[in-house]
């Protein structure tokens, strides 16, 4: 079935430290990238999303590219703020769903000064 | 504030006991998610409902069940409660109930301790 892989946390960044989470999927035809954030007490937002291939999401500094042949949607930063710490989930919609959002296991991240 | 209301936020209650947790969508939303949220589960995805009817089923156990309403708010009842059932609920809506390429919006959750 479909299913979202991420990279186990946490990371742990300094402030202004360059960001990488990786996210690997497993669908079949084209499915929806997203990814969501989740700060300590709250519901999960949408931080960024992509449609097709080849589409870069970008929202608040944060990018990533759906990459079909790598099946990969990364997120990146460039520079990390101690307000970035929070939980990322990345999440796909599978191709013909009924707005079925998977999610990955999530990744912690806490940025210090 | 997202616009998806969740209550209670807190819940706490024993064993074998029965709880109906509430979620309005954000305005103009049809669909509506449950999804659960555990230390060692992650986030699981429940059921759906669009516009009154159930629309895709999950990991949803047994003894939990849920409904839309008319005026598409949702409770999801959870009975027969054991230790295990303690998490976080999270409600989501979305405009649309089939395909789509839209995220959702979440409401805050609510944490559930069965003791």
């Amino acid at each position: 079935g479909d299913s979202v892989t991420q990279m186990e946390g946490p990371v742990t960044l300094s402030e202004e430290a360059f960001l990488t989470i990786n996210c690997t999927y497993t669908a079949t035809g084209y499915p929806s990238l997203f990814w969501y954030v989740q700060y300590p007490g709250e519901g999960l937002q949408l931080l960024l999303k992509a449609t097709k291939a080849d589409d870069k999401g970008s929202n608040k500094g944060f990018e990533a590219t759906y990459r079909k042949e790598t099946t990969s949607f990364h997120l990146e930063k460039g520079s990390v703020q101690v307000s970035d710490s929070a939980v990322y989930f990345c999440a796909l919609n599978p191709s013909g769903g009924y707005n079925k959002l998977i999610f990955g296991a999530g990744t912690r991240l806490a940025v210090h000064p | 504030d997202s616009g998806v209301t969740q209550t209670p936020k807190h819940l706490i209650t024993a064993t074998g006991q029965r709880v109906t947790l509430r979620c309005s969508p954000r305005s103009g939303d049809l669909s509506v998610y449950w999804y659960q949220q555990s230390l060692d589960q992650g986030l699981q995805f429940l059921i759906q409902y669009y516009n009154g009817e159930e629309r895709a089923k999950g990991n949803i156990l047994e003894r939990f069940s849920a409904q839309q309403f008319p005026d598409l708010h949702s409770e999801l009842n959870l009975s027969s409660l054991e230790l295990g059932d303690s998490a976080l609920y999270f409600c989501a809506s979305s405009p649309h109930g089939g395909q789509g390429d839209g995220g959702y919006t979440f409401g805050s959750g609510t944490r559930l301790t069965v003791v």
